[in-house]
C-alpha cells in the first residue's frame, strides 16, 4: 500500500464549480499534512498547510480526519487558473515528505 | 517565501558519464533536504533525505552508489548521477527544510536531465 494515496482524475469540470480532492495516509503517527500545487514541467508550489481544525484560504478549504488518515481539498467558485496537479503531502513522524501521486484538475470555460 | 536554487535547470549527457546537480538554500540553513525524481506524468518519488553532515538515507530501490548525496554544508545539497544511463532521463527536484520545527518544504526549480 501506498504510503500517500490520491485519486488521480483527471477531474474535468466546468468554472465556478465546486471540486473536492480526498488523499488518504498509511501512516497514522504522520504529524503534517500539506497541499502543493504543480503546474505542468514546474517545481511544486505550496498552496496550503493543513490544520486539525480545518483552515480556510480564500476559495481554497483543507480539512484533515485523523480518524480515517485523510485529508481533503475543496476549492469553490473554480477558476480557470487552478488547472493544475494537486498533490497531496505528508511528514511522517521519521521527517520524511511523502508525494502522492497528485489529482490532475482541468477547469474548463 | 524561503528561496531555493537548483542548478543546472536542464542538462544532456552522454550514456556511461556522471552529471552533478546543485541545490542551494540561498536565504536560511537547511538542516534537511530531500531529492525527488519525477517521470513524465508521474508523480515525485522520493529517492532520498539527507541531514546536514551526514549520510543520506535512500529510500528503498534506490541505489546509493549511482545516486551520490552529498550535504556538506547547510546551504548546500548535491546529487550526482554516476554513470548515467538513458532510463535515468527525468525531472530531479530538490527540497530543503529549515530546521524540524519548520514543517514546509521549499523546493528548486527541478532539472531535467537527458541521457543520450
Amino acid at each position: 500500500r501506498k504510503e500517500v494515496e490520491q485519486d488521480p482524475g483527471p477531474f474535468n469540470v466546468p468554472e465556478g464549480a465546486t471540486v473536492a480532492f480526498n488523499c488518504t495516509y498509511s501512516n497514522s503517527a504522520s504529524q503534517s499534512f500539506f497541499w502543493y500545487r504543480q503546474d505542468c514541467r514546474k517545481e511544486p508550489k505550496l498552496l496550503m498547510s493543513v490544520y486539525s481544525s480545518g483552515n480556510e484560504d480564500g476559495r481554497f478549504t483543507a480539512q484533515l480526519n485523523r480518524a480515517s488518515q485523510y485529508i481533503s481539498l475543496l476549492i469553490r467558485d473554480s477558476k480557470l487558473s487552478d488547472s493544475a496537479t494537486y498533490l497531496c503531502v505528508v511528514r511522517s513522524s521519521a521527517s520524511k515528505i511523502i508525494f502522492g501521486s497528485g489529482t490532475r484538475l482541468s477547469i474548463r470555460p | 517565501g524561503a528561496v531555493v536554487s537548483q542548478h543546472p535547470s536542464r542538462v544532456i549527457c552522454k550514456s556511461g558519464t556522471s552529471v552533478k546537480i546543485e541545490c542551494r538554500s540561498l536565504d536560511f540553513q537547511a538542516t534537511t533536504m530531500f531529492w525527488y525524481r519525477q517521470f513524465p506524468k508521474q508523480s515525485l518519488m522520493l529517492m532520498a533525505t539527507s541531514n546536514e553532515g551526514s549520510k543520506a538515507t535512500y529510500e528503498q530501490g534506490v541505489e546509493k552508489d549511482k545516486f551520490l548525496i552529498n550535504h556538506a554544508s547547510l546551504t548546500l545539497s548535491t546529487l550526482t548521477v554516476t554513470s548515467a544511463h538513458p532510463e535515468d532521463s527525468s525531472f530531479y527536484i530538490c527540497s530543503a527544510r529549515a530546521s524540524s520545527g519548520h514543517t514546509e518544504a521549499f523546493f528548486g526549480q527541478g532539472t531535467r536531465l537527458t541521457v543520450v
